[in-house]
């Protein structure tokens, strides 16, 4: 039983802009979740993570938003950069579970 | 710190054979995890170790599998008469506090002919 779920398989958008990845996920007693980022052929490196006290946290050009009565979360990447292009994972903590990622393609 | 490292990078096997891979994490981390991954999914959670103890396993880790960290540093995942469906990327990860983000390794890609 999937715990975390990422709808979208791939995400295309113009550098510049903002990137919206989304993420839900169904046990409400997890205290925090991760995003990762992941290049073909290297392991995920951890990017930003948001504790569930919290609604919003920013890192940079990151920011994860979390909505715990829609038990919804969203990272925006603001602007979006060519390096940027990856595949992104949601995580809950410890066994929770990970998402199956969204690719996410920077247009030049 | 080299960060994790993981050994063999790719492995191709013949069905029914048994095949060993090596992990080395980040030499202060305490805690050590092995995940599975398949094309188009996120990594799955196999098995767990806080020093040499081995704290959790996956349902997804069958009878065939077996994961050891015998001195509390790097660990090895095993796996007996290896099937096609096993064929995969292998990830460890580590880290020193339960709930600090993971840091994980290249991988070790596993293909089962």
């Amino acid at each position: 039983d999937q715990q975390v779920k990422q709808n979208s398989p791939s995400l295309s958008v113009q550098e510049g802009r903002i990137s919206i990845l989304n993420c839900d996920y169904t046990n409400s007693m997890f205290d925090y979740f991760l995003w990762y980022k992941k290049y073909p052929a290297e392991g995920p490196t951890f990017l930003i993570s948001i504790s569930s006290i919290k609604d919003k946290n920013e890192d940079g050009r990151f920011t994860v938003f979390l909505n715990k009565s829609a038990k919804h979360l969203s990272l925006h990447i603001v602007p979006s950069q060519p390096g940027d292009s990856a595949v992104y994972f949601c995580a809950g903590p410890g066994e929770g579970g990970w998402g199956a990622g969204t690719k996410l393609i920077i247009k030049p | 710190d080299t960060g994790v490292s993981q050994n063999p990078r790719h492995k191709i096997t013949k069905r029914g054979q048994n095949v060993t891979f090596r992990c080395d994490p980040i030499s202060e981390h305490n805690r050590l995890y092995w995940y599975r991954q398949t094309l188009g999914q996120g990594p799955e959670f196999l098995t767990y170790f806080q020093n040499e103890a081995q704290l959790e396993k996956s349902r997804l880790l069958s009878d065939r599998f077996s994961a050891e960290r015998p001195k509390g540093s790097f660990s090895t995942l095993e796996i007996q008469r290896t099937e096609q469906g096993d064929s995969a990327m292998y990830l460890c990860a580590s880290n020193g506090k339960e709930d600090s983000p993971l840091h994980f390794g290249n991988g070790t890609r596993l293909t089962v002919t």
